[in-house]
């Protein structure tokens, strides 16, 4: 299994709702990722957790909660979100951190709207 | 200055033809370089790591400049289904640095 799943694929949601992103992979790998991108802009990393412990947060806004139950699980928890949030949101994993030879594996994403 | 910066193109090229590009990156300890791509509404995949020595992999080749701190990706015999944006990726001490993405457009 090469695969990195996220789910839902879609979602729309209204600046009070609460929702969460979900990213799996069963490759092994431990540490795991959130990026958001913007239409015709690079990814932008968000959070990075090495064997389940948060190790990075680059600055995101409360209103982006992440959780890594176990190895192979990251949840992204959203909360009172703004318009300027609808983005491409992607998972990655790769074997650990840092600088590896392999790079990063990608989810498809999840194509958040906030309205 | 960016981390890694590249020409966004786009280079639009006929079907056949040879089409390369560049891309610079400014931290000199930068371990790992890779080229991804992305195609429209999709996630980044992988093309290809980028190593010292320069590496091909069919159409497909790479080079590795360190003393000048740039990557290049040289696509021969353009198809079509080549069209795509391509990012360069650096890999530094903890995380990856992407560039803004080269689009090339292969037309029949």
């Amino acid at each position: 299994d090469t695969e990195v799943t996220q789910t839902p694929k879609h979602l729309v949601m209204g600046m009070t709702n609460k929702k969460s992103l979900k990213c799996e992979q069963h490759m092994g790998h431990r540490a795991m990722y959130w990026y958001k991108q913007k239409a015709k802009k690079p990814p932008e990393l968000m959070f990075v957790y090495s064997y389940e412990k948060l190790s990075i947060n680059e600055s995101v806004p409360s209103r982006f909660s992440p959780e890594c139950p176990n190895s192979s699980l990251l949840n992204l928890h959203l909360h009172a979100l703004q318009p300027e949030d609808s983005a491409l949101y992607l998972c990655a994993s790769s074997q650990d951190g840092g600088a590896h030879p392999l790079g990063y594996t990608f989810g498809s994403g999840t194509r958040l709207t906030v309205v | 200055r960016k981390e890694v910066e590249q020409d966004p193109g786009p280079f639009n090229v006929p079907e056949g033809a040879t089409v390369a590009f560049n891309c610079t990156y400014s931290n000199s300890a930068s371990q790992s370089f890779f080229w991804y791509r992305q195609d429209c509404r999709k996630e980044p995949k992988l093309l290809m790591s980028v190593y010292s020595s320069g590496n091909e992999d069919g159409r497909f080749t790479a080079q590795l400049n360190r003393a000048s701190q740039y990557i290049s990706l040289l696509i021969r015999d353009s198809k079509l289904s080549d069209s795509a944006t391509y990012l360069c990726v650096v890999n530094g001490k903890v995380k990856l640095s992407f560039g803004a993405g080269t689009t090339v457009t292969v037309r029949a």
